[in-house]
């Protein structure tokens, strides 16, 4: 039983590029969520997805996109690159709405 | 504007103090909170958490409690110890979206 797996731990991006950051959790959790948080500040909600193949956005979705095909993968990807997306990059997976989440390690992410 | 907030972004105390740490809400909405732990380089780590029908609850060291009246959430940990240094999120939730966490509160314990 793994968790909330994150992949990569690091990634440096150059400006316009772009990337999928990988999430995937082995406890069938329905509920996964994406966040970042800036030096300073809490961890605000990017998107999140109730089960397969529903998404919905969060507090700061712009530049980013989700998609859910399966139960396990939630990835995020990064469209077009920018320096305002520097940023710690966490997942977070439940059970249910009402159940505590559990947190990947993150994925530290340098845009330059 | 943020919809939960720690009231101090700092609190220091010594080892064996018993610690607490505040947070309010503002949507009244929200009727399940939780509180998190995260440590440097580390992902949040839950730590306890409650429904809106309930104004206290505890764990092991730690009691949460809610007073919705006020819309304030706070944490309680007893007999702090250094391995509790870290930062502290409350988060709320409500039906149709997910976590939404406050800024934080760094808790540091000196022995």
């Amino acid at each position: 039983n793994a968790g909330v797996t994150q992949t990569p731990k690091f990634q440096v991006l150059k400006t316009g590029q772009s990337m999928t950051l990988q999430c995937a959790q082995d406890m069938n959790h329905e509920y996964m969520s994406w966040y970042r948080q800036d030096p300073g500040m809490g961890l605000r909600l990017i998107h999140y997805s109730v089960g397969a193949g529903i998404t919905d956005q969060g507090e700061v979705p712009n530049g980013y996109n989700v998609s859910r095909s399966t139960t396990e993968d939630f990835p995020l990807r990064l469209l077009s690159a920018a320096p305002s997306q520097t940023s710690v990059y966490f997942c977070a997976s439940s059970y249910t709405r009402t159940y505590g989440y559990t947190f990947g390690s993150g994925t530290r992410l340098t845009v330059v | 504007g943020e919809s939960v907030g720690l009231h101090l972004p700092t609190l220091s105390v010594q080892e064996g103090d018993n610690s607490i740490i505040n947070c309010a809400y503002s949507n009244s909405a929200s009727d399940y909170f939780i509180w998190y732990k995260q440590e440097s380089g580390k992902g949040p780590q839950f730590i306890i958490d409650i429904r809106s029908n309930m104004d206290k609850r505890q764990g092991q060291r730690v009691t949460v409690l809610l007073n919705k009246t006020v819309k304030h959430l706070s944490l309680q940990i007893a007999a702090t110890q250094p391995g509790d240094s870290a930062v502290y999120f409350c988060a709320e939730n409500q039906a149709g979206t997910a976590l939404i966490f406050g800024k934080g509160t760094t808790l540091s314990v000196s022995s």
